[in-house]
């Protein structure tokens, strides 16, 4: 399975700053994603980061609020914009595991305290 | 009615106990299917697929029923080490996930 890392772990952050997370994977990869999970909900899709092209929005989540950049086959980017408290939760990035079902990986997981 | 409900849990079993999980999925056109398991302060990660066929690997089996739009995970033998949240998810188009809120299960010696 790939080897996903992400950085900062985890950070607490001021009302009205933007917290970028980075995800790095050891292989190329055709398919990453960024998820949420706040606190007592499931796993939210946010978008899918296509390299070379503009991230694909889920319902709910606008690229001004979250903007995110996908360079290369290894590495992604998310920004938290604009942040207020609403917007802790844990952010994961993950990536598909190839192969013949839509298995994906999960990074460790950023934990985003917003005060 | 959300695309993917567990049961709520929290689940409390004594070492050795079979318990099972139920998930139903709202969306017909769903393709695949998964349990996942996830510890505190942990990333999620994949325990099985489900298959049509129901599948097994060692103490746990995965049910799926299309026609009902259930899928199940029972778990044999329970040990301290199966205390997790397991989080049922389903797969569409484009290999987006869908994810239930997952139920807590605590084995207890």
């Amino acid at each position: 399975s790939a080897v996903i890392s992400q950085k900062p772990s985890r950070d607490i952050c001021q009302r009205g700053t933007s917290l970028t997370i980075q995800c790095q994977v050891d292989s190329q990869v055709t398919m990453m994603f960024w998820y949420r999970q706040q606190p007592g909900q499931s796993l939210t899709l946010i978008a899918t980061a296509n390299q070379g092209s503009e991230a694909t929005y889920e319902s709910g989540f606008v690229i001004d609020k979250f903007p995110i950049s996908r360079p290369n086959l290894t590495f992604s980017t998310l920004t938290v914009s604009n942040m207020s408290p609403e917007d802790s939760s844990i952010y994961l990035c993950s990536v598909e595991a190839g192969g013949p079902t839509d298995t994906q990986y999960f990074g460790p997981g950023t934990r985003l305290t917003v005060l | 009615r959300k695309e993917v409900e567990q049961d709520p849990g929290p689940f409390n079993v004594p070492e050795g106990a079979t318990v099972a999980f139920n998930c139903t999925y709202s969306n017909s056109a769903s393709q695949s299917f998964f349990w996942y398991r996830q510890d505190c302060r942990k990333e999620p990660k994949l325990l099985m697929s489900v298959y049509s066929s129901g599948n097994e690997d060692g103490r746990f089996t995965a049910q799926l029923n299309r026609a009902s739009q259930y899928i199940s995970l029972l778990i044999r033998d329970s040990k301290l080490s199966d205390s997790a949240t397991y989080l049922c998810g389903t797969g569409g188009s484009n290999y987006k996930l869908t994810f239930g809120k997952g139920t807590l299960l605590t084995v207890n010696p």
